[in-house]
C-alpha cells in the first residue's frame, strides 16, 4: 500500500510556481521520497528524489521537512506541458507503490 | 534512441487468445519490471527480474508469465486472455534493483484491449 497522501487535484497559472504537497508520516529513516509524473498516455517520468536534504535539478526542486513527514515538489515556472498526474512515492519493502497522485492542470 | 521500449504500442485481441508484449532497455540496467495500470489509473507492480532471475512476483494470475532471454529484455506472455486483463502495461528498468531503492525508468506502455 502507498505510504503517501496527496491532494487529488490542483490548478496552477502558467508561468507561476506549482507547489505540490505530499504527506508521508510513516516514512522510515532510510527511505527516499521519489517524485514521478505521468503525462496523459505516456509512461511515468522520473522527476527527482531525496532523503533528508532539499534537492534541485533541471526539472524541479524538492523540499523535505526536517521531520521528514512531508515534502513539497516545486515546479518553478509551470508551463502547459507540465499538466500531468504527479506521484509522490516512498520505496516500501523492495518496490515502489504508486498512489493516486495529484492531477495538476496548468491554466493559460 | 529510446531507453526503454515496448512493442506493440496497442494490442486488441479476443478473449481466450494468447499474446506477448516485448520490452527492451538499452541502459545496461540489471533489473526490469512489469507494471499494470488499470482503468482507474492505479499503477501496480506485477513482476521484477534481476539479471534474468525473478525477484518480485506479486499476486498475479499464473496466466501471466514473464520471460527474460537476457538482461536487456523482459517479455510478458499472457495466456487465455480475459476481459479484466484490459489495461495499460508498462515496462521499467533500474540499474541494480532488488532490495535497493533507486530510480526506475519507464517505457511508453502497451495498451491492451480484450474484446
Amino acid at each position: 500500500d502507498a505510504k503517501t497522501t496527496q491532494p487529488t487535484s490542483m490548478d496552477c497559472a502558467e508561468g507561476r510556481a506549482a507547489n505540490l504537497p505530499c504527506n508521508h508520516s510513516t516514512i522510515s529513516g532510510n527511505e527516499y521520497v521519489y517524485w514521478y509524473r505521468q503525462i496523459h498516455s505516456q509512461g511515468p517520468q522520473y522527476i527527482i528524489h531525496g532523503l533528508k536534504n532539499n534537492e534541485t535539478n533541471e526539472m524541479a526542486s524538492l523540499i523535505i521537512t526536517e521531520d521528514r513527514k512531508s515534502s513539497t515538489l516545486i515546479l518553478p515556472h509551470a508551463t502547459l506541458r507540465d499538466t500531468a498526474v504527479y506521484y509522490c512515492i516512498v520505496f516500501t519493502g523492495n518496490q515502489f507503490y504508486f498512489g493516486t497522485g495529484t492531477s495538476l492542470t496548468v491554466i493559460p | 534512441d529510446t531507453a526503454v521500449s515496448q512493442t506493440p504500442k496497442y494490442l486488441v485481441t479476443q478473449m481466450g487468445n494468447d499474446k506477448s508484449i516485448k520490452c527492451e532497455q538499452n541502459l545496461g540496467h540489471d533489473t526490469m519490471y512489469w507494471y499494470k495500470q488499470d482503468s482507474k489509473k492505479f499503477l501496480k507492480i506485477m513482476f521484477s527480474y534481476n539479471n534474468k532471475e525473478l525477484i518480485i512476483n506479486e499476486t498475479v494470475p499464473n496466466r501471466f508469465s514473464p520471460k527474460s532471454p537476457d538482461k536487456a529484455h523482459l517479455n510478458l506472455h499472457i495466456n487465455s486472455l480475459e476481459l479484466g486483463d484490459s489495461a495499460v502495461y508498462f515496462c521499467a528498468s533500474s540499474q541494480v534493483g532488488g532490495l535497493i531503492q533507486e530510480t526506475q525508468y519507464f517505457g511508453p506502455g502497451t495498451r491492451l484491449l480484450v474484446l
